[in-house]
């Protein structure tokens, strides 16, 4: 069963970009549909984009014009990149792995917009 | 965009209670929904799919009903580790949750 891990720094300036990778381990990235989700502290899920092992990715409409996932098969990771942050970004960032549905999460990372 | 609506938005039982909780959606979802479990500090758990499949290693206590705009998640005998945070999401049109029903323990 593959397993996920987030990483990237937990505190982003306003109008930074935010930058999480996901390593996949105990399996292979080139398959499935990879995906990240946020939780802002005490709120409910967002799903934010996914990318298939090919490269194509969709991204929720809300943040689309923010949001760029790309994935790196050499070392089994995907990517979050989103930019002009706002205090409204501050979130736990989960990656997961889409099959039809979100079945297997990593742990999420929480992210703090503040100067 | 599909708007979820999640009832009650906490539910307050005892251990060995049947727990009911309601998920509404604003348009036809056909069965295009799951329910996911999230205890503090963790990652949400697939527990149904698809209305009404449970996910590998899900207990039996947990069935999902529904189709349309109607969805229902039934635990028939609360355990102690059921009492957690329950999402219902679907995937008819992208991918939304719910607001979130909360079980705690009365």
């Amino acid at each position: 069963q593959e397993q996920l891990q987030a990483s990237g720094p937990g505190l982003v300036k306003p109008s930074e970009t935010l930058s999480l990778t996901c390593t996949v381990s105990g399996g292979s990235i080139s398959s499935h549909y990879w995906s990240w989700i946020r939780q802002p502290p005490g709120k409910g899920l967002e799903w934010i984009g996914y990318i298939y092992y090919s490269g194509s990715t969709n991204y929720n409409p809300s943040l689309k014009s923010r949001v760029t996932i790309s994935l790196d098969r050499s070392k089994n990771q995907f990517s979050l990149k989103l930019s002009s942050v706002t205090a409204a970004d501050t979130a736990v960032y989960y990656c997961a792995r889409k099959g039809t549905w979100f079945d297997t999460w990593g742990q999420g990372t929480l992210v703090i917009v503040s100067s | 965009e599909i708007v979820l609506t999640q009832s009650p938005a906490t539910l307050s039982l005892s251990p060995g209670d049947r727990a009911t909780l309601s998920c509404r959606a604003s348009q036809s979802l056909s069965t295009y929904l799951a329910w996911y479990q999230q205890k503090p500090g963790q990652a949400p758990r697939l527990l149904i799919y698809d209305a009404s499949n449970r996910a590998t290693g899900i207990p039996a206590r947990f069935s999902g009903s529904g189709s349309g705009t109607d969805f229902t998640l039934t635990i028939s005998s609360l355990e102690p580790e059921d009492f957690a945070v329950y999402y219902c999401q679907q995937r008819s049109d992208w991918f939304s949750f719910g607001g979130g029903t909360k079980v705690e323990i009365k």
